[in-house]
Protein backbone atom coordinates (compact mmCIF):
# COMPACT_ATOMS: atom_id res chain seq x y z
CA UNK A 1 0.00 0.00 0.00
CA UNK A 2 1.63 3.20 -1.18
CA UNK A 3 -0.30 5.84 0.92
CA UNK A 4 -2.26 7.17 -2.29
CA UNK A 5 -5.75 6.63 -2.55
CA UNK A 6 -7.75 7.23 -5.88
CA UNK A 7 -11.61 6.95 -6.11
CA UNK A 8 -13.42 5.46 -8.01
CA UNK A 9 -11.58 2.45 -8.65
CA UNK A 10 -14.28 2.27 -11.67
CA UNK A 11 -16.29 4.48 -14.28
CA UNK A 12 -18.25 3.98 -16.61
CA UNK A 13 -19.71 6.61 -18.52
CA UNK A 14 -21.17 7.81 -21.86
CA UNK A 15 -19.27 9.88 -24.49
CA UNK A 16 -19.97 13.95 -24.31
CA UNK A 17 -20.29 13.84 -20.44
CA UNK A 18 -17.92 14.79 -17.57
CA UNK A 19 -16.27 12.64 -15.00
CA UNK A 20 -14.18 13.78 -11.59
CA UNK A 21 -11.02 11.59 -10.41
CA UNK A 22 -10.33 12.47 -7.01
CA UNK A 23 -6.80 11.58 -5.49
CA UNK A 24 -5.34 11.84 -1.54
CA UNK A 25 -1.62 11.75 -1.23
CA UNK A 26 0.27 10.21 1.16
CA UNK A 27 0.89 12.17 4.44
CA UNK A 28 2.79 14.80 4.41
CA UNK A 29 3.27 15.01 0.46
CA UNK A 30 2.60 18.40 -1.66
CA UNK A 31 3.14 17.20 -4.88
CA UNK A 32 0.80 15.52 -6.56
CA UNK A 33 1.00 13.95 -10.74
CA UNK A 34 -1.63 12.72 -12.73
CA UNK A 35 -0.64 10.34 -15.39
CA UNK A 36 -2.79 8.76 -18.05
CA UNK A 37 -2.53 4.76 -19.25
CA UNK A 38 -3.99 3.49 -22.25
CA UNK A 39 -3.05 0.63 -24.55
CA UNK A 40 -1.89 3.00 -27.38
CA UNK A 41 -0.27 5.70 -25.87
CA UNK A 42 1.38 3.94 -22.70
CA UNK A 43 2.06 5.94 -19.77
CA UNK A 44 1.92 9.39 -19.75
CA UNK A 45 1.99 12.34 -17.42
CA UNK A 46 -0.69 15.00 -17.63
CA UNK A 47 0.10 17.65 -15.01
CA UNK A 48 1.72 18.40 -11.92
CA UNK A 49 0.00 20.62 -8.97
CA UNK A 50 2.54 21.56 -5.48
CA UNK A 51 0.78 22.86 -2.37
CA UNK A 52 -2.23 24.06 -4.24
CA UNK A 53 -0.60 25.43 -7.29
CA UNK A 54 -0.10 24.00 -10.99
CA UNK A 55 3.57 23.06 -11.06
CA UNK A 56 3.72 21.14 -15.03
CA UNK A 57 1.95 20.60 -17.49
CA UNK A 58 2.72 17.67 -20.02
CA UNK A 59 0.27 16.29 -22.74
CA UNK A 60 -3.00 17.30 -21.04
CA UNK A 61 -6.18 18.20 -23.40
CA UNK A 62 -8.12 21.30 -22.92
CA UNK A 63 -11.13 18.85 -22.70
CA UNK A 64 -8.81 17.99 -19.04
CA UNK A 65 -8.37 20.15 -16.19
CA UNK A 66 -7.16 19.64 -12.46
CA UNK A 67 -6.92 21.37 -8.86
CA UNK A 68 -5.25 20.45 -5.74
CA UNK A 69 -7.51 21.83 -2.42
CA UNK A 70 -5.95 23.52 0.36
CA UNK A 71 -6.20 19.82 2.20
CA UNK A 72 -3.58 18.72 -0.55
CA UNK A 73 -6.67 16.09 -2.42
CA UNK A 74 -6.69 16.49 -6.21
CA UNK A 75 -8.97 16.32 -8.52
CA UNK A 76 -8.88 15.32 -12.50
CA UNK A 77 -11.96 16.65 -14.54
CA UNK A 78 -12.66 15.17 -18.06
CA UNK A 79 -14.75 16.58 -19.68
CA UNK A 80 -16.56 15.95 -23.43
CA UNK A 81 -15.66 12.36 -23.06
CA UNK A 82 -14.40 10.71 -26.18
CA UNK A 83 -14.31 6.57 -26.58
CA UNK A 84 -9.93 7.26 -26.51
CA UNK A 85 -10.43 8.89 -23.09
CA UNK A 86 -10.73 5.11 -21.66
CA UNK A 87 -7.86 4.46 -19.84
CA UNK A 88 -6.50 3.93 -16.38
CA UNK A 89 -5.66 7.73 -14.63
CA UNK A 90 -3.03 7.49 -11.93
CA UNK A 91 -2.16 9.66 -9.59
CA UNK A 92 0.97 9.70 -7.74
CA UNK A 93 2.54 12.30 -5.07
CA UNK A 94 5.77 13.28 -3.48
CA UNK A 95 7.30 15.02 -1.15
CA UNK A 96 9.06 18.28 -2.95
CA UNK A 97 8.27 19.92 -6.13
CA UNK A 98 11.34 19.86 -7.73
CA UNK A 99 14.55 18.47 -8.62
CA UNK A 100 18.00 19.59 -8.28
CA UNK A 101 17.88 18.72 -4.71
CA UNK A 102 18.13 15.46 -4.93
CA UNK A 103 15.12 13.13 -5.99
CA UNK A 104 11.88 13.15 -4.53
CA UNK A 105 10.60 9.62 -5.17
CA UNK A 106 6.80 9.23 -6.61
CA UNK A 107 3.99 6.56 -4.77
CA UNK A 108 1.67 6.12 -7.31
CA UNK A 109 -2.14 4.66 -6.42
CA UNK A 110 -4.40 2.13 -7.38
CA UNK A 111 -5.86 4.00 -9.96
CA UNK A 112 -8.91 4.60 -11.39
CA UNK A 113 -10.44 2.50 -14.89
CA UNK A 114 -12.63 5.14 -16.60
CA UNK A 115 -14.78 3.53 -19.91
CA UNK A 116 -15.99 5.56 -21.92
CA UNK A 117 -19.11 3.95 -24.00
CA UNK B 1 12.60 15.71 -25.01
CA UNK B 2 13.16 12.59 -23.09
CA UNK B 3 12.62 9.82 -24.29
CA UNK B 4 12.73 5.93 -22.95
CA UNK B 5 13.16 2.82 -25.48
CA UNK B 6 12.47 -0.62 -23.80
CA UNK B 7 13.53 -3.35 -26.09
CA UNK B 8 10.95 -6.08 -25.78
CA UNK B 9 7.34 -5.75 -24.89
CA UNK B 10 7.47 -9.27 -23.90
CA UNK B 11 9.88 -11.15 -22.05
CA UNK B 12 10.03 -15.04 -20.78
CA UNK B 13 12.16 -17.00 -18.74
CA UNK B 14 12.21 -19.81 -16.90
CA UNK B 15 12.37 -19.98 -13.05
CA UNK B 16 15.57 -19.52 -11.61
CA UNK B 17 17.00 -18.13 -15.10
CA UNK B 18 18.85 -14.81 -15.14
CA UNK B 19 16.21 -11.78 -15.82
CA UNK B 20 17.41 -8.96 -17.93
CA UNK B 21 15.25 -6.08 -19.17
CA UNK B 22 16.67 -3.59 -21.18
CA UNK B 23 16.01 0.27 -21.37
CA UNK B 24 18.15 2.64 -23.21
CA UNK B 25 17.56 6.71 -22.66
CA UNK B 26 17.73 9.99 -24.60
CA UNK B 27 18.02 13.20 -22.77
CA UNK B 28 20.13 16.32 -23.37
CA UNK B 29 21.12 16.05 -19.38
CA UNK B 30 22.40 13.38 -17.29
CA UNK B 31 19.24 12.20 -16.07
CA UNK B 32 17.54 10.69 -13.06
CA UNK B 33 16.54 7.08 -13.91
CA UNK B 34 13.57 4.63 -12.65
CA UNK B 35 12.63 1.08 -12.69
CA UNK B 36 8.72 0.53 -11.95
CA UNK B 37 6.97 -2.69 -11.87
CA UNK B 38 2.95 -2.77 -12.10
CA UNK B 39 1.37 -6.04 -10.81
CA UNK B 40 -1.94 -6.82 -12.42
CA UNK B 41 -4.71 -4.16 -11.76
CA UNK B 42 -2.22 -2.40 -9.42
CA UNK B 43 -0.56 0.56 -9.53
CA UNK B 44 3.14 1.14 -9.95
CA UNK B 45 5.67 0.21 -7.15
CA UNK B 46 9.33 1.28 -7.20
CA UNK B 47 12.09 -1.13 -8.06
CA UNK B 48 15.36 1.03 -7.75
CA UNK B 49 16.43 4.44 -8.65
CA UNK B 50 19.18 5.76 -10.00
CA UNK B 51 20.76 9.86 -9.27
CA UNK B 52 24.80 10.33 -8.70
CA UNK B 53 27.27 8.16 -7.64
CA UNK B 54 27.67 4.36 -7.59
CA UNK B 55 26.45 3.34 -11.45
CA UNK B 56 25.42 -0.02 -9.75
CA UNK B 57 21.57 0.47 -7.92
CA UNK B 58 20.38 -2.57 -5.83
CA UNK B 59 16.52 -2.13 -5.19
CA UNK B 60 13.69 -4.36 -3.99
CA UNK B 61 13.07 -8.07 -4.59
CA UNK B 62 16.53 -8.60 -5.70
CA UNK B 63 16.77 -6.39 -8.63
CA UNK B 64 19.65 -4.11 -9.38
CA UNK B 65 20.43 -2.08 -12.85
CA UNK B 66 23.61 -0.14 -13.84
CA UNK B 67 24.11 3.09 -15.13
CA UNK B 68 26.01 3.21 -18.66
CA UNK B 69 26.67 6.65 -19.54
CA UNK B 70 28.20 5.66 -22.87
CA UNK B 71 25.64 3.65 -23.83
CA UNK B 72 22.68 5.21 -22.81
CA UNK B 73 21.50 2.53 -20.80
CA UNK B 74 19.96 1.30 -17.40
CA UNK B 75 19.11 -2.41 -17.79
CA UNK B 76 17.09 -4.09 -14.97
CA UNK B 77 18.91 -7.05 -14.17
CA UNK B 78 18.01 -10.31 -11.32
CA UNK B 79 20.27 -13.38 -10.90
CA UNK B 80 17.33 -15.62 -10.48
CA UNK B 81 13.87 -15.45 -11.91
CA UNK B 82 11.03 -16.26 -9.75
CA UNK B 83 7.41 -16.73 -10.12
CA UNK B 84 6.01 -14.16 -8.09
CA UNK B 85 8.53 -11.83 -10.52
CA UNK B 86 5.80 -11.87 -13.43
CA UNK B 87 4.59 -8.29 -13.74
CA UNK B 88 4.98 -5.62 -16.21
CA UNK B 89 8.21 -3.21 -15.69
CA UNK B 90 8.15 0.21 -17.08
CA UNK B 91 11.72 2.20 -17.01
CA UNK B 92 11.22 6.24 -16.87
CA UNK B 93 13.70 8.96 -16.49
CA UNK B 94 13.13 12.77 -15.43
CA UNK B 95 15.42 15.75 -15.80
CA UNK B 96 17.35 16.78 -13.09
CA UNK B 97 16.86 20.63 -14.30
CA UNK B 98 13.47 20.59 -15.32
CA UNK B 99 11.76 22.30 -12.14
CA UNK B 100 9.28 19.32 -12.02
CA UNK B 101 10.14 15.66 -11.06
CA UNK B 102 7.49 14.34 -13.93
CA UNK B 103 8.29 11.17 -15.31
CA UNK B 104 8.77 9.77 -18.54
CA UNK B 105 7.87 6.11 -19.42
CA UNK B 106 8.99 3.49 -21.60
CA UNK B 107 6.51 1.49 -23.47
CA UNK B 108 7.13 -1.04 -20.59
CA UNK B 109 8.62 -4.42 -20.94
CA UNK B 110 5.68 -7.73 -19.70
CA UNK B 111 7.64 -10.21 -18.06
CA UNK B 112 6.50 -13.94 -17.77
CA UNK B 113 7.99 -16.53 -15.75
CA UNK B 114 7.91 -20.30 -16.27
CA UNK B 115 7.60 -23.07 -14.46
Amino acid sequence: DSGVTQTPKHLITATGQRVTLRCSPRSGDLSVYWYQQSLDQGLQFLIQYYNGEERAKGNILERFSAQQFPDLHSELNLSSLELGDSALYFCASSLRPVSGTGTDTQYFGPGTRLTVL
Amino acid sequence: AQSVTQLGSHVSVSEGALVLLRCNYSSSVPPYLFWYVQYPNQGLQLLLKYTTGATLVKGINGFEAEFKKSETSFHLTKPSAHMSDAAEYFCAVSDPGAGSYQLTFGKGTKLSVIP
